[in-house]
This record gives C-alpha cells, sequence and structure tokens, in this order.
C-alpha cells in the first residue's frame, strides 16, 4: 500500500496567486481530513469527508479556502487568494470504518506564501 | 465543541527515565483517544489508541490510561530512548454518526538525554 499521497511536497508562490493542494487517499478508506499546522496553532482540523461528501468544514479559516472530492481516490484543497498567513505544513489523512478509524497521515505539502 | 489541553508543553528526561504526558478533554461525549508521534519534518504517526470502554492499553513500553469521569489520559512512555525524542499529540474524538472527526492537544516536545 503506498499511503496517503500529496503533492506537492512543497510549494513557494507569491501572494495573491492560487494554490491547490492535492491528496489521494489510501485505497478503500472513505474517510479524508485536511489539516493545517503551524507553531502558533498547532494541528487544525479544516474539513473533512466522508464518502466523499463534506461533513464539516467549520474549521475552513475563510472564503479563500476550498476543497473537493470528486472521487474516492482524490481531493483538493485550494486558496485563492493566497496570503503569506497561510503559510504552513498542510496534511491530508484518510481513515477506514474497517479499520477502527485509525487516521493515516500523507507526508503533508509545506507551503510558502511570499 | 470539543477543546483537548495538553501537558507539558516540553519534557526533557534521561535516558531510561519514564515520561508522563497528561490531556484533558471537555466533551463527555468523546469516545475515542489516540496518541501521535510526530518526529522532526515528518508526518504525524499512531502510537497508540484507547476507546472509551477501556481504563488502560499497553503496548510495550507504552501505555495510555483513560479516566472518563475526570475527562482526562495519560501517555506513559518507560525505559525512553533517544530515538522517543519527537513531538507527541493527544486528541480526542466525538464525531457525530461515529466519524472519527479528532481534536488535537497543542504537543508534548520530548527530548531523551543519552
Amino acid at each position: 500500500d503506498a499511503g496517503v499521497i500529496q503533492s506537492p511536497r512543497h510549494e513557494v508562490t507569491e501572494m495573491g496567486q492560487e494554490v491547490t493542494l492535492r491528496c489521494k487517499p489510501i485505497s478503500g478508506h472513505n474517510s479524508l481530513f485536511w489539516y493545517r499546522q503551524t507553531m502558533m496553532r498547532g494541528l487544525e482540523l479544516l474539513i473533512y469527508f466522508n464518502n466523499n461528501v463534506p461533513i464539516d468544514d467549520s474549521g475552513m479559516p475563510e472564503d479563500r479556502f476550498s476543497a473537493k472530492m470528486p472521487n474516492a481516490s482524490f481531493s483538493t484543497l485550494k486558496i485563492q487568494p493566497s496570503e503569506p498567513r497561510d503559510s504552513a505544513v498542510y496534511f491530508c489523512a484518510s481513515s477506514s470504518r474497517d479499520r477502527g478509524y485509525e487516521q493515516y497521515f500523507g507526508p503533508g505539502t509545506r507551503l510558502t506564501v511570499t | 465543541g470539543e477543546n483537548v489541553e495538553q501537558h507539558p508543553s516540553t519534557l526533557s528526561v534521561q535516558e531510561g527515565d519514564s515520561a508522563v504526558i497528561k490531556c484533558t478533554y471537555s466533551d463527555s461525549a468523546s469516545n475515542y483517544f489516540p496518541w501521535y508521534k510526530q518526529e522532526l519534518g515528518k508526518r504525524p504517526q499512531l502510537i497508540i489508541d484507547i476507546r472509551s470502554n477501556v481504563g488502560e492499553k499497553k503496548d510495550q513500553r507504552i501505555a495510555v490510561t483513560l479516566n472518563k469521569t475526570a475527562k482526562h489520559f495519560s501517555l506513559h512512555i518507560t525505559e525512553t530512548q533517544p530515538e522517543d525524542s519527537a513531538v507527541y499529540f493527544c486528541a480526542a474524538s466525538n464525531g457525530p454518526g461515529g466519524y472519527n472527526k479528532l481534536i488535537f492537544g497543542a504537543g508534548t516536545r520530548l527530548a531523551v538525554h543519552p
């Protein structure tokens, strides 16, 4: 099993640009989570999906952030327009009812907005 | 909503000593309590978890205890080794319908000195 796959691993962009982060969950997992990690705020849940349906997006900081899951094997997190305070590591995680809901994290995308 | 507090924020021990990290949660409906270890520059990885129907769980040198009445749970690491040095996160879950929305504590940076 390849585990959760995220791309890109590193992204450097200028303020105002659109950023798209991608995630491929573990095959067969039915839940997908997007987290943001910073020194100041720790690990924050942004949004999660069950069976491709967004369940809770209360952690999405503002309208500049959006997430989609068009099918069971792909999700995107988009920031438009990006700001320097969006700089963080963004993790995607997936879980399965069959595995007791243990969340497996991807390697993360380190985003730097200048 | 759920709130998880974690103490201490940093912990320094000598190799071979024990380390204890404590967390409290606010939502009495929480029923799943995982612990994650995050090494520098890497993803969080599950090391042990406990559900509300048990009071203690052990896996080699690590153990977790849960006190539902007091709404706190603890991670115990015995015979610490330098490779235990990392940031440890506790979490609690009270997601609807059994889905596993995790709320994380702020993390404890553990340093094990040879």
